[in-house]
């Protein structure tokens, strides 16, 4: 069974911090998503990565930033929090090749005061 | 890039009737069509799919149908149950030069079902 695990389920953090959101999977997926989900919003794509040091913009990367040291995890990284940035972030992770199920962990409650 | 778009946003409905939501999408390069589902307070998970080589796929009280030159579809709970009250989205993506999926997510119908 795929299992996506994320850091926190719930962060609070001050504006100006650096934050770091860690995303976990444990079936050898090459690609791994950030979303960030915003009521009447959806999922929104941050970055996604296809392989091990390998990164790519999505939809609304401005803020954030990523790394993929290793292929099971892929971290967020948010250089300076601020109060627009307070979402809840999802991270995915999917296997490359043919058509494969999307798994996603559990979320990131991330509230920046 | 893919653009989503998915309607209605809200819709509620009495228990035992069928619910529809559709989507459209804009990249005619599109060739993979999820819908995820997503109970309050726990992540989205896969429900169904449909890929652009078939019109219709049904699974139990599921459906999901795809119209390529219209660049829309739809998905259809039938004898609707409370469980059923959630949060679902419809996604598309085209096939990547990296041999992957990337989907591009509508912004979601909150489907109630009314006992």
């Amino acid at each position: 069974d795929v299992k996506v695990t994320q850091s926190s389920r719930y962060l609070v953090k001050r504006t100006g911090e650096k934050v770091f959101l860690e995303c976990v999977q444990d079936m050898d997926h090459e690609n791994m998503f950030w979303y960030r989900q915003d009521p009447g919003l959806g999922l929104r794509l941050i970055y996604f990565s296809y392989d091990v040091k390998m990164k790519e913009k999505g939809d609304i990367p401005e803020g954030y930033s990523v790394s993929r040291e290793k292929k099971e995890r892929f971290s967020l990284i948010l250089e300076s929090a601020s109060t627009n940035q307070t979402s809840m972030y999802l991270c995915a992770s999917i296997a490359q090749g043919v058509i494969h199920e999307q798994y996603f962990g559990p979320g990131t409650r991330l509230t920046v005061t | 890039g893919e653009n989503v778009e998915q309607h209605p946003s809200t819709l509620s409905v009495q228990e035992g009737d069928s619910a529809v939501i559709k989507c459209t999408y804009s990249d005619s390069a599109s060739n993979y069509f999820p819908w995820y589902k997503q109970e309050l307070g726990k992540r989205p998970q896969l429900i169904i799919d449909i890929r652009s080589n078939v019109g219709e796929k049904k699974d139990q009280r599921i459906a999901v149908t795809l119209n390529k030159t219209a660049k829309h579809f739809s998905l259809h709970i039938t004898e609707t149950q409370p469980e059923d009250s959630a949060v679902y989205f419809c996604a598309a993506s085209p096939p990547t030069g990296a041999g992957s999926y990337q989907l591009t997510f509508g912004k979601g119908t909150k489907l109630s079902v009314i006992p």
